[in-house]
C-alpha cells in the first residue's frame, strides 16, 4: 500500500521562507508531485521531482530523497496569495495511479 | 490550449437519484482520471480511462461509474445517490504516467 503524510496546517509571515514537508511510504516509486490548491478551486501542479534532489521554479522549490521516502516544498519570499492547501502525491511503479496526501494548508500572515 | 472542462460546475441532488458527471480534457490528452474530493479524506482516486478502457479503480463501491468516449471524453456516474456523496469531483487529464492537470470540478451536493 501507499502512505502518505504531510502537515495539516502551517502558518508563515509574508516575505519569510517556509517549508512543507512530506513523507511517503510506497510499494514502488515513479515520482513525486506538487500541487497548489486554494479555497474552492482545483489543484494546480506545482513541480515533479523523480530523482534524487532540488528542483527550483522561481520561488518554489522542490526536494527529493528517494531513500528516504521524503520531500519538501519551498516556498520564498511568501506573499498573501500564496495561502493556500499544497498537496503532495506520489506515483508507484507500474501501472498504478496517483496517490495524495491530505494537504497542507499555508496561512500567510502579515 | 484549453484547459480541463468539467460540466455541471454544480449540482444539487436528493438521497436515492443518481447522477452524471462530464469531463472534457486538454486537447491531445488520452488519460482522464477522477477524484472525489472532501475535507475529511483529502483527494481520493476513483478511477482513470485511457483509450476508453478503465485501467484502475480506486476503492468505491460499485455506486460509482465511469466511461470514456473515442474523444476522450469522460463521464462518470453515481447511483443511489447517500449523503456521504456530497464532495468535489475532480477530473485531471494527462498523458499515462505523465503530469495530471486538473479541471475546476463539480461540486455535488446531497440532500
Amino acid at each position: 500500500g501507499q502512505n502518505i503524510d504531510q502537515p495539516t496546517e502551517m502558518t508563515a509571515t509574508e516575505g519569510a521562507i517556509v517549508q512543507i514537508n512530506c513523507t511517503y511510504q510506497t510499494s514502488g516509486f515513479n515520482g513525486l508531485f506538487w500541487y497548489q490548491q486554494h479555497a474552492g478551486e482545483a489543484p494546480t501542479f506545482l513541480s515533479y521531482n523523480v530523482l534524487d534532489g532540488l528542483e527550483e521554479k522561481g520561488r518554489f522549490s522542490s526536494f527529493l530523497s528517494r531513500s528516504k521516502g521524503y520531500s519538501y516544498l519551498l516556498l520564498k519570499e511568501l506573499q498573501m496569495k500564496d495561502s493556500a492547501s499544497y498537496l503532495c502525491a506520489v506515483r508507484g511503479t507500474g501501472n498504478t495511479p496517483l496517490v495524495f496526501g491530505k494537504g497542507t494548508r499555508l496561512s500567510v500572515i502579515a | 490550449k484549453a484547459g480541463v472542462t468539467q460540466t455541471p460546475r454544480y449540482l444539487i441532488k436528493t438521497r436515492g437519484q443518481q447522477v452524471t458527471l462530464s469531463c472534457s480534457p486538454i486537447s491531445g490528452h488520452r488519460s482522464v482520471s477522477w477524484y472525489q474530493q472532501t475535507p475529511g479524506q483529502g483527494l481520493q482516486f476513483l478511477f482513470e480511462y485511457f483509450s476508453e478502457t478503465q485501467r484502475n479503480k480506486g476503492n468505491f463501491p460499485g455506486r460509482f461509474s465511469g466511461r470514456q468516449f473515442s474523444n476522450s471524453r469522460s463521464e462518470m456516474n453515481v447511483s443511489t445517490l447517500e449523503l456521504g456523496d456530497s464532495a468535489l469531483y475532480l477530473c485531471a487529464s494527462g498523458q499515462p504516467e505523465e503530469t495530471q492537470y486538473f479541471g475546476p470540478g463539480t461540486r455535488l451536493l446531497v440532500l
